[in-house]
């Protein structure tokens, strides 16, 4: 069974940091490209950042480049999101998914319970 | 960047079908993807490539696309499928290449 379990969410104040770990499980990790995703409260979901399968190819929203930092650890099954300089716009559950490659597209077929990331002093 | 616009919302009485839809332009060139969320959930895959359903997935979610206009149609529309759905692009050619559109919520009446 895939399993994606995310972790390191929490408190934190504005311009501080924090990095949040997806834990993978039931499937090749190595073999799959992964993203973040998040969602603000009441909001719907923002696109953050994609990691291919080699980290060869990096991508990320404008809203967070610059600041934020995704990598993987292929040999640890695990997804990570390096957040630096938070802001209060920065509020929302941080979802890992798992991408899934067709014809000309990427799917996000599998996606984790979430870590809720709070800026605020 | 690509953008993708939803209706914010759409409702529908039991039993009736509730269609969806997601703009974009030339979008039927795409590849559309379509995401269930419901309240305090993650996102579900329930319709890929425009048209195919992911396992255990039911036959009444069904998606089309062409021209300016994809479509999420829900057919037999039961009270559980209230939720927020989400159509998702992949654009090969952009340096942002996974696009959402802003969500609609689905009220079953």
């Amino acid at each position: 069974e895939v399993q994606l379990v995310e972790s390191g969410g929490g408190l934190v104040q504005p311009g501080g940091s924090l990095r949040l770990s997806c834990a993978a499980s039931g499937f090749s990790f190595s073999t799959f490209a992964m993203n973040w995703v998040r969602q603000a409260p009441g909001k719907g979901l923002e696109w953050v950042s994609y990691i291919n399968s080699g980290s060869t190819n990096i991508y990320y929203a404008d809203s967070v480049k610059g600041r934020f930092s995704i990598s993987r650890d292929n040999a640890k099954n695990s997804l990570y999101l390096q957040m630096k300089s938070l802001r209060a716009e920065d509020t929302a559950v941080y979802y890992c998914a798992r991408s899934r490659i067709g014809s000309y597209s990427q799917r996000l077929d599998y996606w984790g319970q979430g870590a809720l990331v709070t800026v605020s002093s | 960047s690509y953008v993708l616009t939803q209706p914010p919302s759409v409702s529908v009485a039991p039993g009736q079908t509730a269609s969806i839809t997601c703009g974009g332009n030339n979008i039927g060139s795409k590849s559309v993807h379509w995401y269930q969320q419901r309240p305090g959930q993650a996102p579900v895959l329930v319709v890929y490539d425009d048209i195919d359903r992911p396992s255990g997935i039911p036959e009444r979610f069904s998606g089309s696309d062409s021209g300016n206009t994809a479509t999420l149609t829900i057919s037999r529309v039961e009270a559980g499928d209230e939720a927020d759905y989400y159509c998702q692009v992949w654009d090969s050619f952009s340096d942002h290449p996974l696009v959402f559109g802003g969500g609609t919520k689905l009220t079953v009446l």
